[in-house]
């Protein structure tokens, strides 16, 4: 069973801080695991996918995720946030193979400025 | 590039009434078309998964007889909302998989939000 788990539903956080919103996950196999952004009444965008090869990889607006085996984790990160990154963030994780995908709770980040 | 589209992004409609949405792939053919949905403060949960010509797969929770979805091509898509009630009201993604190579990527549309009153 694959299970994606976002600790923080809520973070907060100044303008020009950087952040890192958790994502852990859960599954048997070779996976790909993206983060996806939705901002109010809006629907899902892209900001990464990892498959394989480098761990950390680089997305859309300054975002990059690290993967790790050991901790089953797929952490978001950014240096330095914007008040246009308030949004909700979904972690999500899909067999290699498969077609569903299974998405966390998401964590919602307030930048304020 | 490849892109996914939704219509309608919103719709109202009254209880015990249905309501179509339609999603189509463009620049790609989509081996496989996914509906989820988004309830209120909630996340994405899968309704069902159809591949062309194979049968769709229905999630618990969501049947054939309340969700049907209709997949004539490698490029499009539809599923309704049958009597639809107050617990059915969210926004309804469709996400569409391009399989290159040896990789595949789902392409996810801006969704159809439903109000239902």
């Amino acid at each position: 069973t694959q299970t994606v788990s976002q600790s923080d539903a809520h973070v907060t956080v100044f303008e020009g801080d950087s952040v890192e919103l958790r994502c852990n996950y859960s599954y048997g196999g070779s996976i790909y695991l993206s983060w996806y952004i939705q901002h109010h009444g809006h629907g899902l965008q892209f900001l990464l996918k990892y498959y394989s090869g480098n761990p950390v990889v680089q997305g859309v607006n300054g975002f990059e995720a690290e993967f790790s085996k050991s901790d089953s984790s797929f952490h978001l990160r950014k240096a330095s946030v914007h008040w246009s990154d308030s949004a909700v963030y979904f972690c999500a994780v899909r067999g290699t193979g498969g077609y569903k995908v299974v998405f966390g709770s998401g964590t919602r980040l307030l930048v304020s400025p | 590039g490849a892109l996914v589209y939704q219509y309608p992004r919103r719709t109202i409609c009254k209880s015990g009434t249905s309501m179509r949405m339609e999603c189509q792939a463009v620049g790609f053919q989509a081996t496989s078309v996914a509906w989820y949905r988004q309830s209120p403060q909630k996340t994405f949960e899968l309704i069902a998964l159809s591949t062309v010509n194979s049968a769709i797969k229905y999630e618990q929770n969501f049947t054939q007889e309340k969700f049907p979805i209709s997949h004539p091509n490698l490029s499009f898509s539809s599923m309704t909302v049958l009597n639809a009630y107050l617990e059915d009201r969210g926004l309804y993604l469709c996400g569409a998989r391009r399989d290159w190579g040896n990789q595949d990527t789902q392409y996810f549309g801006p969704g159809t939000r439903l109000l239902v009153l």
